[in-house]
This record gives structure tokens, C-alpha cells and sequence, in this order.
């Protein structure tokens, strides 16, 4: 059963214009989100993290925002660069005393010169 | 400030072999989890340890097992290959757990493992 949904596998973006990675999630334990980014033949690195009790957090030209009443979560990349082309994953903690991480499928975002 | 490592990089096994994947954590975290990569199924959390302990395991046979040191490198075994196993494993580090706090999760560049 899959807890956090990235339906979309993979996306393609103008440079300049803005990127809009989507997810999912089911368990409305989840009390905190983080985006990570990763590049091939690397271990992801932490991009954006939200909590559950915000529904927007920014950080330079990246945002994330959260819709906790549909269970979505999205993280907007404005202007997107080529060097942002990389596959994001979108996970979510259950608090608690552990650092488990639920992690969606991925979305492979290519950003277009 | 030396990131996660991990060893081996790469390795070759065949269907029935056992393996042991390596995780120095950065210095000062005590937390060590480790997580599967492979395609179409994301990261898949295998287990998490602190102080010694397993504090957290994910849905995986009972061929996935793991330690962690007192100094807290951790590693993993896998006993009884199979093709399936063939992934990326991800060693993540990261300060204590605390109950009602997120911390930070650094990654190190995984061991890609093929089964053959």
C-alpha cells in the first residue's frame, strides 16, 4: 500500500518557466514533508521541509505548499534552471521518536534549455 | 565536516550468495537508517538504528538484517540473494530521533548491488 503517491513519473519544463511537482499522500498521520532531490549515482540531498501545521514554506526559488483536507502536497520551482533537472521525491514522517521516512515513487523532472 | 560513506560502490553477486553493505555515518550522528531504491518503487525504508538499537524496522523477509557499532557505523546483510534484491541501498544519518521533532536525514551515495 502506497502512502505516498508521485503519480506523475516524469515532467518537462521550459527554462525560466515554473516546475509544479505534485503528491500524494494517505495516512493523515503524517505530521511532517520533505522534498529531496537527487541526482544519478548520488544519495538524495534535502531540498524543502514542511509541517504539518503550516501550510506554506519558502525557501529562494523553491515553495512548498500543503493541503492537508486533500492530502496533497506540491512544491513549485520558479524559474526553473537546467541544473534543477534531476528526479524529486517527496517523503513524509510520522513523527514519534524514529527518523523513518516514507518516500513516494519519484518524479524525474527535465528542464529544457 | 565528512559527508555519509558508504561501502562497497558497486557489487556482483549471484542467486544464493549473502552480502555485507557498510554506513559511516557523519561524525556525531547516532542515527543510522538505511533504505532500498529500486525502479518504480521509490525508497523503501529497511530499518533504523541509535545507540546500538533497532529502533524501527520496515516490511522486508528476515534475510534483511542489521547492526550498528558502538562507534555507529552500521552495516547490513542480506542472506540468500535473490534477483529481486538487485538495488540501490541507501545508508542515511542523521542527530537522535526526538518524539515529536523531525531531524534531518543525510544521505551517503549508495551501494549499487546486482544479483546475477
Amino acid at each position: 500500500d502506497q502512502q505516498v503517491k508521485q503519480n506523475s513519473p516524469s515532467l518537462s519544463v521550459q527554462e525560466g518557466r515554473i516546475s509544479i511537482l505534485n503528491c500524494d499522500y494517505t495516512n493523515s498521520m503524517f505530521d511532517y514533508f520533505l522534498w529531496y532531490k537527487k541526482y544519478p549515482a548520488e544519495g538524495p540531498t534535502f531540498l524543502i521541509s514542511i509541517s504539518s501545521i503550516k501550510d506554506k514554506n519558502e525557501d529562494g526559488r523553491f515553495t512548498v505548499f500543503l493541503n492537508k483536507s486533500a492530502k496533497h502536497l506540491s512544491l513549485h520551482i520558479v524559474p526553473s534552471q537546467p541544473g534543477d533537472s534531476a528526479v524529486y521525491f517527496c517523503a513524509a514522517s510520522d513523527g514519534g521518536a524514529t527518523n523513518k521516512l516514507i518516500f513516494g515513487t519519484g518524479t524525474l523532472l527535465a528542464v529544457q534549455p | 565536516k565528512a559527508g555519509v560513506t558508504q561501502t562497497p560502490r558497486y557489487l556482483i553477486k549471484t542467486r544464493g550468495q549473502q552480502v555485507t553493505l557498510s554506513c559511516s555515518p557523519i561524525s556525531g550522528h547516532r542515527s543510522v537508517s538505511w533504505y532500498q531504491q529500486t525502479p518504480g518503487q521509490g525508497l523503501q525504508f529497511l530499518f533504523e538504528y541509535f545507540s546500538e538499537t533497532q529502533r524501527n524496522k520496515g516490511n522486508f523477509p528476515g534475510r534483511f538484517s542489521g547492526r550498528q557499532f558502538s562507534n555507529s557505523r552500521s552495516e547490513m546483510n542480506v542472506s540468500t540473494l535473490e534477483l529481486g534484491d538487485s538495488a540501490l541501498y541507501l545508508c542515511a544519518s542523521s542527530l537522535q530521533p526526538i518524539g515529536g521533532s523531525y531531524n534531518e536525514q543525510f544521505f551517503g551515495p549508495g551501494t549499487r548491488l546486482t544479483v546475477l
